[in-house]
Formats: structure tokens, sequence, C-alpha cells
């Protein structure tokens, strides 16, 4: 069965732009996850999404929002890109809460 | 709050070699712990998911143990081929929070020379 997609794979934004990644997860997952991935600070955990709803919030300022539509895709948007926002931004969706976490390939922002 | 450590931060081993990661968490109320797999600039693979009621799991040449009294767990590599150069890494699931955010190490980048 098809894994965890995410697009665009490569993004290049100028700071103060905004911008939409996107996330489908296996069929059949409800739960979708988005996570951050720098060198510095390695993988945090942004948001969780489950049937609709935000479930948990990591520790991001407001410009990171999420949100996540009936048939489970979810999108993330970030506004008025910072340098610092340049990262690695990974998706992860499960069946259930105490299940296999799978991850999408990823989408690699550059903030320039 | 949780907080995840791996040593070694880097490993390098001729092929063949029999390999074990070590991955220790400060808290030990967790449900499962999960080892993934990334190579340069790209996503996680899900290797093994091992839940708490389990001291052990198998996948081919992997074996991951738990001890959630200790705040442990190791990945061992049986017979290291080049193929499983990567850096792995190990998450649980953050206490009190649903269970889902994970709370990732900093990973082993593990090279392994023909």
């Amino acid at each position: 069965k098809a894994g965890v997609t995410q697009t665009p794979r490569y993004l290049i934004k100028t700071r103060g732009q905004q911008v939409t990644l996107s996330c489908s997860p296996i069929s059949g997952h409800r739960s979708v996850s988005w996570y951050q991935q720098t060198p510095g600070q390695g993988l945090q955990f942004l948001f969780e999404y489950f049937s609709e709803t935000q479930r948990n919030k990591g520790n991001f300022p407001g410009r990171f929002s999420g949100r996540q539509f009936s048939n489970s895709r979810s999108e993330m948007n970030v506004s008025t890109l910072e340098l610092g926002d340049s990262a690695l931004y990974l998706c992860a969706s499960r069946l259930g809460m105490m299940t296999e976490a799978f991850f999408g390939q990823g989408t690699r922002l550059t903030v320039v | 709050k949780q907080e995840v450590t791996q040593i070694p931060a880097a490993l390098s081993v001729p092929e063949g070699e029999n390999l074990v990661l070590n991955c220790s968490f400060t808290d030990s109320a967790i449900y499962n712990l999960q080892w993934f797999r990334q190579d340069p600039g790209k996503g996680l693979t899900s290797l093994l998911l091992i839940q708490s009621s389990q001291r052990e799991q198998t996948s081919g040449r992997l074996n991951a143990s738990l001890d959630k009294s200790s705040g442990r767990s190791t990945l061992y590599i049986a017979a290291s081929q080049p193929g499983d150069s990567a850096t792995y890494l190990c998450a649980v699931p953050l206490p009190n929070s649903g269970n889902t955010p994970l709370v990732f190490g900093k990973g082993t980048r593990l090279s392994v020379i023909a």
C-alpha cells in the first residue's frame, strides 16, 4: 500500500513569505503529526491532528499552524518566514494511539 | 519532561561486524519505543516498535530490547553491511500527552566500511 506522501519535496522561499506543506497519510490512518528537523535541534514535534482536530501542539510560535481535512490529509502553514525556519519538515501517520508511526520523505524548506 | 540520549553519536565499523546502538530515556512511563533509520536528506524509516510489555523485538538482522525500569533500549545489528550505513534514531512518546508526540534522540550515525 502507498506510504506517507509529502509535497512538495523541495521549496525555496524568501523571508517574510508564507508557505503551505501537504501530507497525505497512509490509507486508513487518521492521526497525522508534523515534525521539524534541523541539524542543531534535531527532530522537534510541531502538532498532531486526529479526525480533523488538533490533539497536541509543540512549542512553536503561532506562525506555525496546521489543519486536517475529512480525508485525513493534512497541511501545515508557516507565515512570515524567517531564516531559522529552514529545515526538513516531516509528517508521520498512525493508525491509532499506540501504534507504529510511519514517516514521509519530508519537505526540505530553504528560506533565503 | 522526557529526554532521550543516544550513544555513541557516531560509529564506524568494518563490514560483517555485529554492533550495538544505545538509547536511554529519563521518564520510564512509556507505552512503547520505536527505532528508525534515516538516510541523508531523506525521511525516517521505521525499523522496530517495542511495546512496554515486550522486552525484545526482532526483524531480520535487527534485534531491539527494552528495559523500562532502567530507561534503556538497545538496537543490535548482526553481520553489518555497507547498506546499513545511515543515522539510527530512537523515539519514545511524551508522557501524559495522549501518547502521540514522539521525543527523539539525536541519533547514532553509523558507517559500515566494505
